[in-house]
């Protein structure tokens, strides 16, 4: 299993940039890597991925170096609402087995006025 | 997100008893998922299927079971609940050919 290490939690002020880590030391050769956003009593809601390199949408942006041991989730001026469990997922699911999945324990993400 | 619906949203139980959780979803999704996740912990998979004749074990499946019934119907099953199982517990959809799961609203269980 391709385990993550995602920091416990981070706080930051409105407007500014947030960059969380996630290490995944075991990452397979088609491993994806993927960043999902939870708020307290919900569900966790799909917020990017990659394979490599840099993917950027229109809420994040997400970096991988070229050893694909961590990626960087980056959320650019953040405000209130993005106060959230922040998720590192790292596993083949849509070819291979779904038991590889892994979740890491999360990052609590607390944005300050 | 309303296309992905778990019911009960709570449930209170006794030890012993055997309790279903339902997941429903519209979105035609061949791939569904059931995940429990306890307090200031991530995510776990219990069990998977890709399709209504494919059912596989995840991460932590002791104690559980479940059943496909259709394509939109996955329901996990708890034979006799014990205390440990009192959870939050997830379903989710995934797209053929896509990495992206979608989320229900969880169901809370509480095992007396």
């Amino acid at each position: 299993l391709a385990k993550t290490t995602q920091p416990i939690s981070m706080d930051s002020y409105e407007g500014q940039e947030v960059n969380i880590t996630c290490s995944h030391n075991n990452i397979a050769t088609n491993d994806y890597i993927t960043w999902y956003q939870q708020f307290p009593s919900q569900g966790p809601r799909f917020i990017i991925q990659g394979y490599k390199t840099k993917v950027t949408n229109e809420v994040a942006s997400l970096f991988i170096p070229a050893d694909r041991k961590s990626s960087t989730l980056s959320l650019p001026r953040v405000s209130l609402s993005d106060t959230a469990v922040y998720y590192c997922l790292v596993g083949l699911s849509s070819s291979g087995s779904a038991r590889q999945l892994t979740f890491g324990s999360g990052t609590q993400l607390t944005v300050l006025p | 997100d309303a296309d992905v619906t778990q019911t009960p949203r709570n449930r209170i139980t006794k030890t012993g008893k055997r309790i279903m959780l339902e997941c429903s979803q519209t979105k035609g999704h061949d791939r569904m998922y059931w995940y429990r996740q306890d307090p200031g912990l991530g995510l776990r998979l219990i069990y998977y299927s890709f399709d209504v004749k494919d059912i596989n074990k995840g991460e932590i499946s002791d104690g559980y079971s479940v059943s496909r019934q259709a394509q939109a119907k996955f329901s996990l099953s708890l034979e006799s609940a014990i205390p440990n199982q009192t959870a939050l517990y997830f379903c989710a959809t995934q797209p053929p050919g896509q990495e992206t799961q979608y989320f229900g609203p969880g169901t809370r269980l509480l095992v007396l």
